[in-house]
């Protein structure tokens, strides 16, 4: 079964610094690896979608990596903003009902102005 | 609409009671997920719908949940007789393709057992 998990759980950094959350996977027959953003109170926003024949893709100031060998990817946000404060959850997808999409817990992120 | 959406955005009800959260998801996605999301837990999976297919529901906690979803778009959650554990944040997601493509949340529904 699908494990994922976010190092580290929580992190804060002062505005402007560029930061790297670590996302790790158990079982390397992913189908996908997606990002999510939750703001306090929300639902989750897709951020990024990488699919198994990439190794990344780039949305503005996101970038998010996949090593399916060593089972990670990271997502590397570039010149942070106190915006970009929420919980920032991966998913890996295995392909079909109840496998499909395995969540980690989070990382808590919060960028100090 | 544009996006995902739920209903009711918050719901307090009494224990033992039923409730039905709704999910409209967006036109022309096939694949309709339900999450439950705990204080300070992972999501957790519930129920799979895809197109016309027989849904899976191997991850309903119980037998005092269920869902249906009608004509292949909207989606209403039961939980039976509720109890203060089932409290959580219950949210929908639709995807065009699957698995393979990109997931849209709702906002969920807030749910409190008291």
């Amino acid at each position: 079964k699908q494990e994922v998990t976010q190092i580290p759980a929580a992190l804060s950094v002062p505005e402007g610094e560029n930061l790297v959350l670590n996302c790790s996977f158990t079982d390397s027959a992913i189908y996908n690896l997606q990002w999510f953003r939750q703001d306090p109170g929300k639902g989750l926003t897709s951020l990024l979608l990488i699919q198994s024949s990439q190794r990344e893709q780039t949305s503005g100031r996101l970038n998010a990596s996949l090593d399916k060998s060593s089972g990670r990817s990271t997502l590397y946000i570039a010149a942070s903003q106190p915006g970009d404060s929420a919980t920032y959850l991966c998913a890996g997808g295995l392909g079909g009902g109840a496998d499909g999409l395995t969540f980690g817990k989070g990382t808590h992120l919060i960028i100090q102005p | 609409g544009a996006g995902v959406s739920q209903s009711p955005s918050n719901k307090v009800t009494e224990k033992g009671k039923d409730v039905e959260l709704r999910c409209d998801p967006i036109s022309g996605h096939t694949a309709l997920y339900w999450y439950r999301q705990s204080l300070g837990q992972g999501l957790e999976f519930l129920i799979y719908f895809q197109g016309n297919s027989a849904p899976d529901k191997s991850g309903l906690p119980s037998d005092r949940f269920s869902a249906e979803r009608t004509g292949g778009s909207v989606s209403t959650l039961t939980i039976q007789r509720t109890q203060q554990e089932d409290s959580a944040v219950y949210l929908c997601a639709s995807s065009r393709s699957g698995d393979r493509g990109r997931f849209f949340f709702g906002s969920g529904t807030r749910l409190t057992v008291v």
